[in-house]
C-alpha cells in the first residue's frame, strides 16, 4: 500500500535554513502537500506541489520534488522560533496519505 | 467564518462508556473526514463522507461509527470505549472538484480523548 516516510526530528538555530525531507511510494501521486501543526492545534496547509513540477517557491518556503526518486523536501529559509511545529508531508494518489510528521525545533 | 469546529476539546471516559464527537464546517464542503493522531504514527483515517447521507470506512474504522445527516455536520461515535482509543481526534473537510483535482483539507483543532 501507499506509504509516506519522514524523519522524526530536526533542530536548527534561528536564522538558519531548515530542510525537512519526505519519501513516498505511490508513483501515481498527483499532488503532494506540506501541512504545519502548531501545539494544541489542527493541521494547516502550508503549500502544495503538482506532480509535474520540480520546484515551487512561496516566500520563505521552497518545495523540491524528485519524482523519479519519490522524494519531496521543504526548505524554510531564515527559520524563526515561530516555525517550531510538526510538519507533515502528504501525498495524493488514490487517497490522501500522511507521513508521521517531523518535529522542527528552532533554537534562539 | 469559523471553518471546522470540533466539540468537545477534551474528554475522559471509562472503559465501556459511549460518546459522540461532533464536527461542524461552514464552508459548504462535500467531503468530511475523521482521523486519529497517535505519537509516531501520523494521521490515520477512521471514516469519511463524500456527501450528505453517505459514509465510508477508512484505514482504522473498527470500534467507531459515523453519521452525516446534514452536510455541515459529521459525527463520530464510540459505542463502547477502549483504552486503545485514547488518542487525539481530528475532523477535516475539503472541496474536491474532480477525483484528480487537489484535495486541500481544512482541519479542526482536535479532541483529546483519554479512555481509562
Amino acid at each position: 500500500g501507499e506509504d509516506v516516510e519522514q524523519s522524526l526530528f530536526l533542530s536548527v538555530r534561528e536564522g538558519d535554513s531548515s530542510v525537512i525531507n519526505c519519501t513516498y511510494t505511490d508513483s501515481s501521486s498527483t499532488y503532494l502537500y506540506w501541512y504545519k501543526q502548531e501545539p494544541g492545534a489542527g493541521l494547516q496547509l502550508l503549500t502544495y506541489i503538482f506532480s509535474n513540477m520540480d520546484m515551487k517557491q512561496d516566500q520563505r518556503l521552497t518545495v523540491l520534488l524528485n519524482k523519479k526518486d519519490k522524494h519531496l523536501s521543504l526548505r524554510i529559509a531564515d527559520t524563526q522560533t515561530g516555525d517550531s511545529a510538526i510538519y507533515f508531508c502528504a501525498e495524493h494518489g488514490n487517497k490522501l496519505v500522511f507521513g508521521a510528521g517531523t518535529i522542527l525545533r528552532v533554537k534562539s | 467564518n469559523a471553518g471546522v469546529t470540533q466539540t468537545p476539546k477534551f474528554r475522559v471516559l471509562k472503559t465501556g462508556q459511549s460518546m459522540t464527537l461532533l464536527c461542524a464546517q461552514d464552508m459548504n464542503h462535500e467531503y468530511m473526514y475523521w482521523y486519529r493522531q497517535d505519537p509516531g504514527m501520523g494521521l490515520r483515517l477512521i471514516h469519511y463522507s463524500v456527501g450528505e447521507g453517505t459514509t465510508a470506512k477508512g484505514e482504522v474504522p473498527d470500534g467507531y461509527n459515523v453519521s452525516r445527516l446534514k452536510k455541515q455536520n459529521f459525527l463520530l461515535g464510540l459505542e463502547s470505549a477502549a483504552p486503545s482509543q485514547t488518542s487525539v481526534y481530528f475532523c477535516a473537510s475539503s472541496y474536491i472538484r474532480s477525483p484528480l483535482a487537489k484535495n486541500i483539507q481544512y482541519f479542526g483543532a482536535g479532541t483529546r480523548l483519554s479512555v481509562l
